[in-house]
């Protein structure tokens, strides 16, 4: 089967640094993409790894590890309006993406 | 450059009765996807188009949902009778060809059914 495991929910404080790990069982692998999802909002890319090593955009980055079937997505300079849920999602084939569950980062003041 | 547009955002019908979700996606994405929703969980795929070929409807339940899409541009997603269960949110989202990894998602529309 596949399966994609992150944690459901996250908690920090303004001005710190979260990371929100993503491990996979899955029978091809292509990549791992990362989005979020503001509430009652839509899902919306951030970022796709398909080599080992982090990748940076701004304040966020993300890191994959093929060897080990894992990635995090690592959000710097924690932000109020970075409260959302994050996806992880690997892309399994050229046709096919498999979602995790999500992960709910609230920021606190 | 326009996002992808969905209409209704919301909608609410009784059980039994049928409802249709429209989507327009991104100029020049062939690719389109629609999903649904529950709270709290990831997006599940329902059927994914290139161009107008259903490509992926495996996990479409064909004995009460269709989808169309003409021309290989705007596409419809009908529930016909709904039920109960069918109460989610329904993504669509595009993506240019290939780039399955970074599709870009519409609003959604709200389902409930009473």
């Amino acid at each position: 089967g596949q399966s994609l495991e992150q944690p459901s929910e996250v908690t920090a404080v303004e001005g710190a640094i979260v990371q929100i790990n993503c491990t996979y069982q899955t029978s091809g692998f292509y990549g791992l993409s990362w989005y979020q999802q503001h509430d009652g909002g839509a899902p919306t890319f951030l970022s796709y790894n398909a080599l080992d090593g982090l990748e940076e955009t701004g304040r966020f980055s993300s890191f994959l590890s093929r060897s080990d079937s894992y990635g995090y997505l690592l959000l710097q300079e924690l932000q109020m309006k970075d409260s959302a849920s994050y996806f992880c999602a690997v892309r399994v084939s050229n046709r096919k993406l498999i979602w995790g569950l999500g992960t709910s980062l609230a920021v606190n003041p | 450059e326009a996002g992808v547009v969905q209409s209704p955002r919301y909608k609410i019908i009784e059980k039994k009765q049928p409802v249709a979700f429209w989507c327009n996606p991104i100029s020049g994405h062939n690719t389109l996807y629609w999903y649904l929703q529950n709270l709290g969980q990831g997006p599940e795929l329902l059927i994914r188009y290139e161009n107008e070929e259903a490509v992926d409807d495996s996990q479409l339940p064909k004995d009460r949902f269709s989808a169309e899409r003409l021309k290989g541009v705007d596409s419809t997603l009908k529930i016909q009778p709904a039920e109960l269960g069918d109460s989610a949110v329904y993504l669509c989202a595009s993506s240019t060809a290939g780039l399955i990894y970074e599709q870009y998602f519409g609003p959604g529309t709200r389902l409930t059914v009473t």
